[in-house]
């Protein structure tokens, strides 16, 4: 097993522009999910994959979407940043039904 | 809707000695897992202890174990024996239990920090 990792760790970025987050989940889990942890906060669901198609999404609007591959990597996008975006986003992953998920470390997006 | 509510924000504990960590939920689900989760200042979420609504006997893990009351809708977490290490944000959260259908997301509480001293 070699764990779910996130890139990059930090990030800064300018409102109105576009970012990328990428996961590698856990080898063999076909289930990857995304979180936002606002600042003092639990973090907040915004989306699950299964097998490459989104799986249920949480209260938040179309400019955050997502994709999954099929060598179980996965990104989030967010277009046309808020300051309010400024977060820590975090990616788990899991086998679907199983119960629980192994997290990332998260990255850390700051928006100015 | 299902909630999860921690309300003690900040606990301390001496080192050795126990401390019981609270949360509460609401949900309308006959199954579900409820977890506390531990996030140190690394950031990663660690999966400390795990409870399926079904089961009555509490989970227990080395020196972890809940409190699970189904009726009364509360899942306390007790530390036995705090280290120094046990110092982090503590997360209770609900999550559906996947025979029910639809998404298997986490609803998270606001956390408990809390710190142990030597």
């Amino acid at each position: 097993e070699t764990g779910v990792t996130q890139s990059p760790t930090h990030l800064i970025k300018t409102r109105g522009q576009q970012v990328t987050l990428r996961c590698s989940s856990q080898s063999g889990h076909n289930t990857v999910s995304w979180y936002q942890q606002a600042l003092g906060q639990g973090p907040q669901f915004i989306f699950q994959y299964y097998r490459e198609e989104e799986n249920g999404r949480g209260n938040f609007p179309p400019r955050f979407s997502g994709l999954q591959f099929p060598n179980y990597s996965s990104e989030l996008n967010v277009n046309a940043l808020e300051l309010d975006d400024s977060a820590l986003y975090l990616c788990a992953s899991s086998h679907l039904r199983a119960g629980g998920y192994t997290f990332g470390s998260g990255t850390r997006l700051t928006v100015v | 809707a299902q909630t999860v509510t921690q309300s003690q924000p900040e606990m301390s504990v001496q080192e050795a000695e126990t401390v019981t960590l609270s949360c509460t939920y609401d949900t309308s689900e006959s199954n579900y897992y409820l977890f506390w989760y531990k996030q140190p200042p690394s950031r990663q979420m660690i999966l400390v202890i795990r409870q399926e609504a079904y089961k009555q006997q509490n989970a227990t893990e080395n020196r972890f174990s809940v409190n699970f009351q189904k009726a009364a809708k509360s899942f306390s977490l007790k530390i036995s024996d705090s280290q120094l290490g046990d110092t982090a944000m503590y997360f209770c959260a609900f999550m559906k239990h996947p025979s029910q259908g639809g998404s298997e997301k986490l609803v998270f509480g606001k956390g408990t920090k809390l710190t142990v001293n030597p």
